[in-house]
């Protein structure tokens, strides 16, 4: 079974804007991550949030996470075209993060 | 950085073969994953392991099996290839998360997409 999904399924958007999606989950979590995968490649780790907080920032990304909705957002400021992949969202139940639970991802189009 | 390798990017098996995938890690990772990657199914965890000699069932185990001989190398084993089990496979490392207690990310290889004919 799916814990985290995430919202839109697509997303197209020009060089420049911001791209924002988001990933709903089921049941208490201990921490969030999300991930980036370019087309035919293994995914790469983006940002880890963790169940006692509320905002995190990498670079251009800000990953909020609100425990109370069972929520998560990804905003990528000013994307740029090397910004096209899929993104997913991966939650862990347990201490030691590895039954990492995906949603089916967002796929980002960025138009030059 | 850590290096995740997997032994092949594509493969190509017929129906009824033993199927040996094979992942390496660099980083001296205690935990090692399997995932098979499906569109519309997102990523399913076949089987990981905390420990060298360890494995445990992950949502999806039926039809494959795993060794974890070494710690750096953990192998999936498809004991006999069906049209189903096509699909793009990804091994994944991490360790062990009580150094911080916060959890530990996912270190992937870049797959292999296996096709069963």
């Amino acid at each position: 079974s799916q814990q985290g999904e995430e919202d839109p399924q697509a997303l197209s958007i020009q060089e420049g804007e911001n791209a924002t999606m988001n990933c709903s989950y089921k049941t208490s979590i201990n921490n969030l991550q999300w991930y980036r995968q370019n087309s035919g490649r293994g995914l790469v780790h983006l940002i880890l949030i963790r169940s006692n907080e509320r905002e995190k920032h990498s670079g251009r990304l800000r990953v909020t996470l609100d425990t109370s909705k069972k929520s998560s957002s990804l905003l990528i400021t000013a994307s740029r075209a090397a910004d096209t992949a899929s993104y997913f969202c991966a939650t862990d139940v347990y201490t030691n993060a590895g039954k990492s639970t995906f949603g089916d991802g967002t796929t980002l189009t960025v138009k030059p | 950085d850590v290096k995740v390798t997997q032994s092949s990017r594509y493969l190509v098996k017929r129906t009824g073969e033993k199927v040996f995938l094979e992942c390496v890690q660099d980083m001296d990772h205690e935990n090692m994953f399997w995932y098979r990657q499906d569109p519309g199914l997102g990523l399913r965890l076949i089987y990981f392991s905390y420990d060298v000699k360890m494995k445990e069932k992950g949502d999806i185990p039926e039809g494959y099996s795993v060794s974890r001989e070494k710690k750096e190398r953990f192998s999936l084993i498809l004991e006999s290839a069906s049209t189903n089990q096509t699909s793009m496979y990804l091994c994944a490392s991490s360790y062990m998360s009580e150094r911080d207690r916060g959890g530990s990310p996912l270190h992937f290889g870049n797959g292999t997409r296996l096709t069963v004919t």
